[in-house]
Order: C-alpha cells, then structure tokens, then sequence
C-alpha cells in the first residue's frame, strides 16, 4: 500500500502571498490531519478532516484553512503569509476520525517563507 | 491550560537503557501515543496506552499512570538507529495535544 504522499516537498514564497498545499492520504483512510513543526515548538495541530467535514481545528489564525475532496485527499491554504509561517507542515491520515487511531504521516512540506 | 512536559534532550549509551518520560495535564485523556521521528523524516507510531500498565513491544515498552498523568517510554538494547526525537502525544477530548519532543543521542 502506497503511503502518504504530500506535495510540494519544498516551497519558497515571500510575505503577502498565498500557499497550498496538498496531501493523499493512504487508500482506505478518511481521515487526514494537518501539523505544523517548528524547531522547538513540536507538533501543532491544524485541523482535520473526515469525510469532507472539518471535525476540529486547532488555535491558528484563519489564513490557514482547508479542505478535503469525495477521495479524501486534503489541501490546506494559507493567506498573506508571515515570516512565522516557515515551518515543516505535516499530514497524516487514519482509518478513524479522531485521535483514537494510529495516524501514518506523510513527509512533510517544508515552506519557508522570505 | 493543556500541558505536555519531556525532557528536551537525553544521551544514552549503545546497548544501555533508557526511559523517556512524559508528564500531563489536560482537561480530558482518552489515551498516550508515542511517536518516533528521525531527523528529517515524519514521525512514525511506536505505542498507544489507553490503560495504566506497562505495553511491552520487543526491545520498546510503554508505560501509563493515569493517576499521576504519566507516562514512559523504556528502550532496551539501544542501538545507534535509535538516535531521534521521542514524542509523547495526548488524546484529550480526541484532539491530540503534543509534547515537544525528547531528542535522544546515542553514543558508542
């Protein structure tokens, strides 16, 4: 079974643009999470998604937002990036919505912002 | 406030012991994971404890004191490969509220 893929790997944008980014998850699971690690700060969560449904999100700004698709695969956005945004955004996906399941993650999209 | 302490940093000798501990304080628990993440990979599944006791798992076990709101994690036989940082995650009211991270150095 193909794991979770995320793209882009790499991003380079400068202060005031937009961001997406884009994860599939593992084929079966409907449920996908969104992370952003920073040195130092460990895991945020962002949100996550099931079955197209945000189930909950976590203390960011809305500029970060997202969305998932009829095949589970997620996209997050972020608007008029900061300097603070630079971070390694992190997906992982479940069988089960929630925390109660082991989540596989992908390997990361790692943004820096100029 | 939802809190999870570990050590930020531990070294450890190849073949010793080593347990990594993490405290909480969270207004619900409905279960500890344990993630493994080495440097510039993504964070892969160790262990899960939803009861108190110790989950052994080969030369990995997990121990959890929901009384105390603690948990570790205990490697034996350590070798160089299990070099990385060690995170403790929370299922409080299913969100999962992470630790920073323990990063443990191995050394010959």
């Amino acid at each position: 079974k193909a794991g979770v893929t995320q793209t882009p790997r790499y991003l380079i944008k400068t202060r005031g643009q937009q961001v997406t980014l884009s994860c599939s998850p593992i084929s079966g699971h409907r449920s996908v999470s969104w992370y952003q690690q920073t040195p130092g700060q460990g895991l945020q969560f962002l949100f996550e998604y099931f079955s197209e449904t945000q189930r909950n999100k976590g203390n960011f700004p809305g500029r970060f937002s997202g969305r998932q698709f009829s095949n589970s695969r997620s996209e997050m956005n972020v608007s008029t990036l900061e300097l603070g945004d630079s971070a390694l955004y992190l997906c992982a996906s479940s069988q089960r919505q929630g925390a109660t399941d082991t989540q596989y993650f992908g390997p990361g999209t790692r943004l820096t912002v100029l | 406030g939802q809190n999870i302490d570990q050590p930020t940093e531990m070294t450890a000798t190849e073949g010793a012991i080593v347990q990594i501990n993490c405290t909480y304080q969270t207004s619900g628990f409905n279960g500890l994971f344990w993630y493994q993440q080495h440097a510039g990979e993504a964070p892969t599944f160790l262990s899960y404890n939803v009861l108190d006791g110790l989950e052994e798992k080969g030369r990995f076990s997990s121990f959890l004191s929901r009384s105390k709101g603690y948990s570790y994690l205990l490697l034996k036989e350590l070798q160089m490969k299990d070099s990385a940082s060690y995170l403790c995650a929370v299922n409080s009211n299913y969100q999962l509220i992470w630790g920073a991270g323990t990063k443990l150095i191995i050394k010959p």
